[in-house]
């Protein structure tokens, strides 16, 4: 069974440039969930959506952050215009019903690189 | 403000011995705490988890403790093997409500 899906695995853009980030997570999960790495502050959350409705998106940095589950089957989250401190791993993680009780999945991630 | 804080950003440790990961945090409201395991160029996947209404929580080679008073959570591994090789994240939940995970600790087991 696969797990949660993750494209493209690597981006590499120039600031201003639209950066597009895609995920599709596990069948039958109606929990879904955009986090950022970086060194410095480790995993942030930065959106949720139960049911496909964003429910949190108190981490979102800014406005030109956005994100949108159209389906239970795929979410995207959209930086318009990027920026280089932009630049870390965008992972998408989905879980079953309750997000903190029970086990989140994770997928590969998305390096972005913003030059 | 990091309410999960793992102030050591590595640890090294022999094969064969224990590994102690820490964690602390500040929200005396968080209920429920998580370690999750990362390689490189994968995603973190779940490794062991806590109720607060707990002190400890053992599986297999990791045992996880927890002491409210201290706010603090550590996480063992005995005995520690080179595979264990990762970066570590703690997290932490309050009353159901999203996870707050703290910056990893990359511990490198050697022969």
């Amino acid at each position: 069974d696969a797990g949660v899906i993750q494209s493209p695995r690597h981006e590499v853009t120039e600031m201003g440039q639209e950066v597009t980030l895609r995920c599709k997570p596990i069948s039958g999960h109606n929990s879904l969930f955009w986090y950022r790495q970086t060194m410095m502050r480790g995993l942030e959350l930065l959106i949720y959506f139960n049911n496909n409705v964003p429910i949190d998106d108190s981490g979102m940095p800014e406005d030109r952050f956005s994100a949108k589950m159209p389906n239970a089957s795929f979410s995207t989250l959209k930086i318009q215009p990027s920026e280089p401190r932009d630049s870390a791993v965008y992972f998408c993680a989905s879980s079953l019903e309750d997000p903190s009780y029970n086990e989140q999945f994770f997928g590969p991630g998305t390096r972005l690189t913003v030059l | 403000d990091q309410q999960v804080k793992q102030n050591s950003p590595s640890l090294s440790v022999q094969e064969g011995r224990i590994s102690i990961l820490n964690c602390d945090y500040t929200n005396s409201m968080f209920d429920y705490f998580l370690w999750y395991k990362k390689y490189p160029a994968e995603g973190p996947t779940f490794l062991i988890s806590i109720s607060s209404i707990k002190d400890k929580n053992e599986d297999g080679r990791f045992t996880v403790f927890l002491n409210k008073s201290a706010k603090h959570l550590s996480l063992h591994i005995v005995p520690s093997q080179p595979g264990d090789s990762a970066v570590y994240f703690c997290a932490a939940s309050d009353m159901g409500h999203k996870l707050i995970f703290g910056t990893g600790t990359r511990l490198q087991v050697f022969p």
